[in-house]
């Protein structure tokens, strides 16, 4: 079975705090691809990075940086220095190789709320 | 250009009614998705076609029918609607091959049944 946990169900920082947003994902597959998805208040959602299983180098984007560890299975966001116009909720998910239409299976997601 | 668009944005409608949501991607993909996004904000897939054909039906009720005129459509056919049905529905498009497989969101369609 795949599954992803985001097991923060609402975060609040204060502008200019960092803060991690944590993400578990299950699978039986040797090869997947993990992402992570904003959904602002307007309701759109947002691509912001994906992943391979085979990809563990860290990434930095900006503000924004991903660590990949499959060890732990975890798959965490942090946002450096958060501002107002990052409040949204943010979906980690999964796909899996076996599965051909690569659908994407979303975890909970986690509200963040940055306060001026 | 907008890359994957749904209609319409918003649907007010009677228990009972049949309704549809279209949705067109101009990205080239092989690959749609419907996606149901319910008040808890839970995500969860649909369906998914691939080339027009049917790959994936999570075990959707049949009141809900998909059909793929062509590979940039995919449009969600709800016939008797129920008021859990209310939710935010998702169109998705992606290419098929895997290494390149992030997926387009459209806007989302409200769907309210009163």
């Amino acid at each position: 079975a795949q599954k992803v946990t985001q097991a923060q169900t609402e975060i609040s920082v204060v502008e200019k705090e960092d803060v991690t947003l944590d993400c578990v994902y299950e699978t039986r597959d040797t090869t997947y691809y993990l992402f992570w998805y904003k959904q602002p208040p307007s309701g759109e959602l947002v691509f912001l990075i994906r992943r391979n299983s085979f990809d563990e180098q860290n990434e930095i984007s900006g503000r924004y940086s991903w660590n990949f560890q499959k060890s732990t299975s975890s798959f965490n966001f942090t946002i450096t220095a958060s501002q107002v116009v990052d409040s949204a909720v943010y979906f980690c998910a999964l796909s899996a190789s076996r599965d051909s239409s690569y659908k994407l299976i979303f975890g909970s997601g986690t509200r963040l709320l940055v306060r001026p | 250009d907008t890359a994957v668009s749904q209609t319409p944005k918003y649907l007010v409608t009677q228990m009972g009614n049949d309704k549809s949501i279209k949705c067109e991607q101009n990205l080239g993909h092989d690959t749609m998705y419907w996606y149901k996004q319910d008040s808890k904000k839970f995500l969860k897939i649909m369906f998914s076609y691939n080339n027009k054909e049917l790959i994936i039906n999570e075990t959707v009720p049949n009141r809900f029918s998909p059909k793929s005129p062509d590979k940039a459509h995919l449009n969600l056919h709800i016939n008797s609607l129920e008021l859990g049905d209310s939710a935010v529905y998702f169109c998705a498009s992606s290419p098929s091959t895997p290494s390149l497989n992030e997926q387009f969101f459209g806007p989302g369609t409200r769907l309210t049944v009163l």
